[in-house]
């Protein structure tokens, strides 16, 4: 496998279930960061991982946790959505912060409905 | 704070027609980057390009052209004799330098691009 990926592609959920987003780069990228996008607004920056560690907590709501067990690895735990977070879901990396790669490279993200 | 801003919503052409898509940005920033994605029906955003702050040379990737103008903050994208497979919306975004550590792209709401046959 190359690239960022994503699973599952779709997700259909309850507000009281408790449920997982996985991500995957085989890219050999330091950062890896989670986005939302929904319905005519722009791209949202979730959270932002550096080498394991989380740099940048977007002001997300707590129903959203964050788990980077590995570089290469990141996972989004939700618990008691609301169906106002029903949106793609996003996952990207990149090489490095400092210097010339950086540019980000996302997974075809996860459709997440809330009902 | 950083912005872009992607004035355009929708464009529509004739297959084979030219079409530039602008972007506008603001930061307090020296050091950035800017970049243009494309996000077809799949959902997977594209990396087409990056620019850095201090390279305003323009760049041409085959049908693809790139505007980096600092003066007026904007970098513009063009695609030359435009086809069906261009259709998806193109975003673009900023990214500012800030010594270490990674950050996030601060994205345009996107122009959705229709070319038809």
């Amino acid at each position: 496998e190359t690239g960022v990926t994503q699973t599952p592609r779709h997700l259909v959920m309850g507000m009281t279930n408790k449920k997982s987003l996985k991500c995957e780069q085989h890219l050999g990228h330091n950062a890896m960061y989670w986005y939302k996008q929904s319905a005519k607004k722009p791209l949202e920056l979730m959270f932002v991982y550096n080498f394991k560690e989380q740099t940048e907590n977007n002001s997300v709501p707590s129903r959203f946790s964050p788990e980077c067990p590995n570089s290469s690895h990141l996972f989004l735990h939700l618990h008691t959505l609301q169906p106002e977070d029903s949106a793609l879901y996003l996952c990207a990396s990149s090489q490095d912060s400092a210097g010339e790669n950086t540019e980000a490279f996302f997974g075809q993200g996860t459709r997440l409905t809330v009902v | 704070a950083q912005k872009v801003t992607q004035a355009q919503t929708e464009i529509s052409v004739v297959e084979k027609e030219d079409v530039t898509l602008d972007c506008v940005y603001e930061t307090r920033d020296t050091t950035y980057y800017l970049f243009w994605y494309k996000q077809p029906p799949s959902g997977e955003l594209v990396f087409l390009i990056r620019r850095n702050s201090f390279d305003e040379q323009n760049e041409i990737s085959g049908r693809y052209s790139w505007n980096f103008q600092k003066s007026t903050s904007s970098f513009n994208f063009t695609i030359t004799a435009s086809q069906v497979v261009d259709s998806a919306v193109y975003f673009c975004a900023l990214r500012v330098y800030s010594g270490g550590g990674a950050d996030g792209l601060t994205f345009g709401k996107g122009t959705h691009l229709i070319i038809q046959p």
